[in-house]
C-alpha cells in the first residue's frame, strides 16, 4: 500500500526559504521509473505541478519557478525534500506530493497548507 | 510546455445526467499520455483516467476517458451525488507536467 505525507512550516515569513519533506511507504525511489513529484494549489486556484525527482536522480522543475527549487531525495530515510526560496505571499498554497509511475502521479499525500505572511 | 485548456469552467447538472468536459491541449499530447482527476473540497486530487482512457483501479465504469492529439473528454454518465467536485486535467507525456484549469461540476 502506498502512502505519503507531506511536513514542513505552516506560516513562514516573506524572503524566507520553505523546506517541505515528504515522506513515504509502500514503494522504493532505488525502483526503477518510480519518482515523487510536488504539486501546489493556492486557495480557490488550480493545480500547480513544481517539480520531480526519480530515482536515478533525474530531476524535473517548473520553468517558472526553477530558480527559486530544489528537490532531492533521501532514498534510505523514503523521503524527499523541496526546498523554494524567497517565499511571497502568493506562494501561499496547500503543498502535495504524488508518487510517479513514470511521469503519471497516481497516488497523492494529503497535503499540507503553507502561508506566508509577515 | 504544452498548456491545457478546460472547459466549461463550471457545468451544472442534476444526478442521474450525463457530463462531458473537455481538456484541449496546445500541442498533441505523445502517446495520449492524458490523465483526469477529481478533487472534493479539502482533498488531495484522485487518479480517475490516463493515458486518455484507461481507468484507474477501483474507478466506476461511469467515468470513462476518450481522445487523442489534443483534444480529450472526460465523460461521466448517469450521474451520482457523490461525483459532484472539481475536475482536473494533466498531461503525462513531457515536462513540466502542466494541469489544466479545471472543471467545477455542481449540482
Amino acid at each position: 500500500q502506498i502512502t505519503l505525507k507531506e511536513s514542513g512550516p505552516t506560516l513562514v515569513k516573506p524572503t524566507q526559504t520553505l523546506t517541505l519533506t515528504c515522506t513515504f511507504s509502500g514503494f522504493s525511489l532505488s525502483t526503477t521509473a518510480v519518482g515523487v513529484a510536488w504539486i501546489r494549489q493556492p486557495p480557490g486556484k488550480a493545480l500547480e505541478w513544481l517539480a520531480l525527482i526519480y530515482w536515478d536522480d533525474n530531476k524535473q522543475y517548473s520553468p517558472s519557478l526553477k530558480s527559486r527549487l530544489t528537490i532531492t531525495k533521501d532514498t534510505a530515510k523514503n523521503q524527499v525534500v523541496l526546498t523554494m526560496t524567497n517565499m511571497d505571499p502568493v506562494d501561499t498554497a496547500t503543498y502535495f506530493c504524488a508518487h510517479c509511475a513514470g511521469w503519471l502521479n497516481d497516488y497523492w499525500g494529503p497535503g499540507t497548507v503553507v502561508t506566508v505572511s509577515s | 510546455e504544452i498548456v491545457l485548456t478546460q472547459s466549461p469552467d463550471t457545468l451544472s447538472l442534476s444526478p442521474g445526467e450525463r457530463a462531458t468536459l473537455s481538456c484541449r491541449a496546445s500541442r498533441s499530447v505523445g502517446n495520449n499520455y492524458l490523465a483526469w482527476f477529481q478533487q472534493k473540497p479539502g482533498q488531495a486530487p484522485r487518479l480517475l483516467i490516463y493515458t486518455a482512457s484507461i481507468r484507474a483501479t477501483g474507478i466506476p465504469d461511469r467515468f470513462s476517458g476518450s481522445g487523442s492529439g489534443t483534444d480529450f473528454s472526460l465523460t461521466i454518465t448517469r450521474l451520482e451525488p457523490e461525483d459532484f467536485a472539481v475536475y482536473y486535467c494533466q498531461q503525462h507525456a513531457y515536462s513540466p507536467l502542466n494541469f489544466g484549469g479545471g472543471t467545477r461540476l455542481e449540482s
